[in-house]
């Protein structure tokens, strides 16, 4: 299995800043991807970031809001932009093999608050 | 959407077979059915996986009934430490469109 690290950890922020979130991966992997956990709610997939072209963003996700790269096989950020309170979640990145019914394996979580 | 139903919620007493049932009543013939679980404030962990046989691992035993329209997943002897979300997922293959997406998954409380 792949072991996932995210930077930060945590943070708090003030509202209409931007915060960038840091996945980093011991292996080289196909697909990489970004979810969202509000308070109390089940994961939801932000978007796909693809090695080498734009990430695939799921609907009511946008790219101002949500930028990402994915500059190699083991590497991707998400900045989270101009935040709001709204935004206050754990952010976590997987990854996947991608070459058949493989495993998605998840990295820590990085819990942000937005005052 | 989810195309899983799972019950909210469950107890189960330490020592004792967890058994989790999940619904996927519209899952089609090359879709899999996989399970993770979320221990309170970590990442989801990725547990088992099957298509139409049951299957066993070091962690559970997923059963999938003939049909495939509902699965069960077994933790043979739950822990404290199996306390946890648990979300029953069926998907496609990532190179064949498919995507993990969660639905709201059962709460297992195990206890002393």
């Amino acid at each position: 299995s792949a072991v996932i690290s995210q930077k930060p950890s945590r943070d708090i922020c003030q509202r209409g800043t931007s915060l960038t979130i840091q996945c980093q991966v011991d292996s080289q992997v196909t697909m990489m991807f970004w979810y969202r956990q509000q308070p109390g709610q089940s994961l939801t997939l932000i978007a796909t970031a693809n090695q080498g072209s734009e990430a695939t963003y799921e609907s009511g996700f946008v790219i101002d809001k949500f930028p990402i790269s994915r500059p190699n096989l083991t590497f991707s950020t998400l900045t989270v932009s101009n935040m709001s309170p709204e935004d206050s979640s754990i952010y976590l990145c997987s990854v996947e093999s991608g070459t058949g019914p493989e495993t998605q394996y998840f990295g820590p979580g990085t819990r942000l608050l937005v005052l | 959407d989810a195309k899983t139903t799972q019950p909210t919620s469950m107890d189960c007493a330490e020592g004792r077979a967890a058994n989790l049932p999940c619904n996927h009543s519209t899952i089609s013939g090359n879709e899999y059915v996989y399970w993770y679980r979320q221990i309170h404030s970590q990442g989801p962990q990725y547990i088992i996986h099957g298509l139409k046989n049951n299957e066993t691992n070091e962690m559970a035993s997923l059963i999938i009934t003939e049909d495939r329209k509902s699965s069960t997943l077994i933790l043979p002897h739950a822990t404290l430490r199996d306390t946890a979300v648990y979300y029953c997922i069926v998907r496609l293959p990532y190179n064949q469109g498919g995507k993990l997406i969660f639905g709201q998954g059962t709460e297992l409380s195990v206890k002393p």
